[in-house]
């Protein structure tokens, strides 16, 4: 059965450091999705990562996926306050068997909290 | 805006009582997805429809079902609800190439939050 792990689960952190959320994942795959949620809010999707080495940047997040190690990281870099949310990570359960199957099986989440 | 709407926003309701939530996923995506979250499971995959077709089963109760309608629109029913089915329901929708053989991300509607009373 496929587990899927983040840490830290809370983070607070100061504007302008950097810092990297960490997700490793139990069993092969070779698809991580990395989603963000605001309080009270729907999950919006950051990254997908669709092979070892994958390296995706958007504004001040960066994601990579080591498929070996069977790691992705999500790394902050100078973080303003806007980026406060909830951070999950995903792993693709593959079915090999039935066409179409996708199942994702998410990490706990981590709560970041960026002060002024 | 992911362009999945979802009916309710909320629900409150009594143990014992069957609702049902409803989907509409984005235009042209051919797969739904559902899911719980709650503070003590988290967020679990609940079951996939592909097309009319169910394709992946997660941890969904007995009580619970699901279905995808010509349409595309799906509903998930709740059955002989108890208090630890008080949570926040998701679906996803993602657009499945010919043959089912690639998804691309899945795309979240608001959600709908269920109180069971």
């Amino acid at each position: 059965e496929l587990k899927v792990e983040q840490n830290p689960l809370f983070l607070s952190m100061q504007e302008g450091k950097n810092y990297t959320i960490y997700c490793n994942y139990s069993t092969t795959s070779d698809r991580l999705y990395w989603y963000r949620q605001d309080p009270g809010k729907s999950l919006e999707s950051l990254f997908v990562l669709l092979s070892n080495g994958a390296v995706k940047q958007e504004g001040r997040l960066m994601a990579s996926l080591d498929t070996k190690a069977r790691l992705s990281t999500l790394h902050i870099t100078a973080a303003v306050h806007d980026l406060s949310a909830t951070y999950f990570c995903a792993v693709d359960e593959k079915n090999r068997i039935i066409q179409g199957a996708q199942k994702l099986v998410f990490g706990q989440g981590t709560r970041l909290t960026i002060n002024p | 805006d992911s362009g999945v709407t979802q009916t309710p926003k909320h629900l409150i309701t009594a143990t014992g009582q069957r609702v049902t939530l409803r989907c509409s996923p984005r235009s042209g995506d051919l797969s739904v997805y559902w899911y719980q979250q709650s503070l003590d499971q988290g967020l679990q995959f609940l079951i996939q429809y592909y097309n009319g077709e169910e394709r992946a089963k997660g941890n969904i109760l007995e009580r619970f079902s699901a279905q995808q309608f010509p349409d595309l629109h799906s509903e998930l029913n709740l059955s002989s609800l108890e208090l630890g089915d008080s949570a926040l329901y998701f679906c996803a929708s993602s657009a499945t190439l010919a043959g089912g053989m690639y998804q691309e991300t899945q795309y979240f509607g608001p959600g709908t939050r269920l109180l069971v009373l």
